[in-house]
């Protein structure tokens, strides 16, 4: 079954203690990226990264790292965190070949992160 | 920038009416637009992918337009069922998705 799989589904943390939370696809999808969903703001993307190797920015990238050593995994990295980053965290692949974007994208099923 | 907009914010309908839910967006340069289905405290189910060709997208009881000279897409969701009841997302896809806040529909029986 082609998915995206989070892992966990739901954690909590205390503030300054670093946490990593994994993400992998099956679709051999070159694109993947991070989203955090808060009530009123709706989703908004953290990292992307357009094939292995290959990371960059999204809109509110402050406080998070990510790596892409491998093309079917995307671990999203908290070294310090901290209250404000308690939110519901998404990670979401898509066929990119070619600069065809075109395509549709395929989210995990969320981890509930709360940072006291 | 891209703004994505949806209204109505919510909705409660009994089973069996007709929806029209909407969604708007600022930059009519998108690749595509998608619509999402998500539940509480769940993730997110992509229903519908509309190409920037496409001016239309069906799957079962939901149909989903595209108007791209003016910015609109509408999700529409024939007699409703209580099973419908979720948040209904939009995305438009300029290089990455930009969603909007959701429609919320509660489907009583």
């Amino acid at each position: 079954e082609a998915q995206v799989t989070q892992n966990p589904r739901y954690l909590i943390t205390v503030t300054g203690k670093k946490l990593t939370v994994t993400c992998s696809q099956n679709m051999n999808h070159e694109y993947m990226s991070w989203y955090r969903q808060d009530p009123g703001l709706g989703l908004r993307q953290i990292y992307y990264s357009m094939n292995v190797e290959v990371t960059d920015k999204g809109d509110v990238p402050e406080g998070y790292k990510v790596s892409r050593k491998e093309k079917r995994n995307f671990p999203l990295i908290l070294e310090s965190p901290s209250p404000n980053q308690t939110s519901l965290y998404f990670c979401a692949s898509s066929l990119r070949t070619g600069g065809i974007r075109n395509t549709e994208a395929f989210f995990g099923q969320g981890t509930r992160l709360t940072v006291v | 920038k891209q703004e994505v907009t949806q209204i109505p914010a919510a909705l409660s309908v009994p089973e069996g009416e007709n929806l029209v839910l909407n969604c708007s967006f600022t930059d009519s340069a998108i690749y595509n637009l998608q619509w999402f289905r998500q539940d509480p405290g769940k993730g997110l189910t992509s229903l519908l992918l509309i190409q920037s060709s496409q001016r239309e997208q069906t799957s079962g009881r939901l149909n989903a337009s595209l108007d791209k000279s003016s910015g609109r897409s509408t999700l529409y969701i024939a007699a409703s069922q209580p099973g419908d009841s979720a948040t209904y997302l939009c995305a438009g896809n300029t290089d990455k998705l930009i969603f909007g806040t959701g429609t919320r529909l509660q489907v009583f029986p």
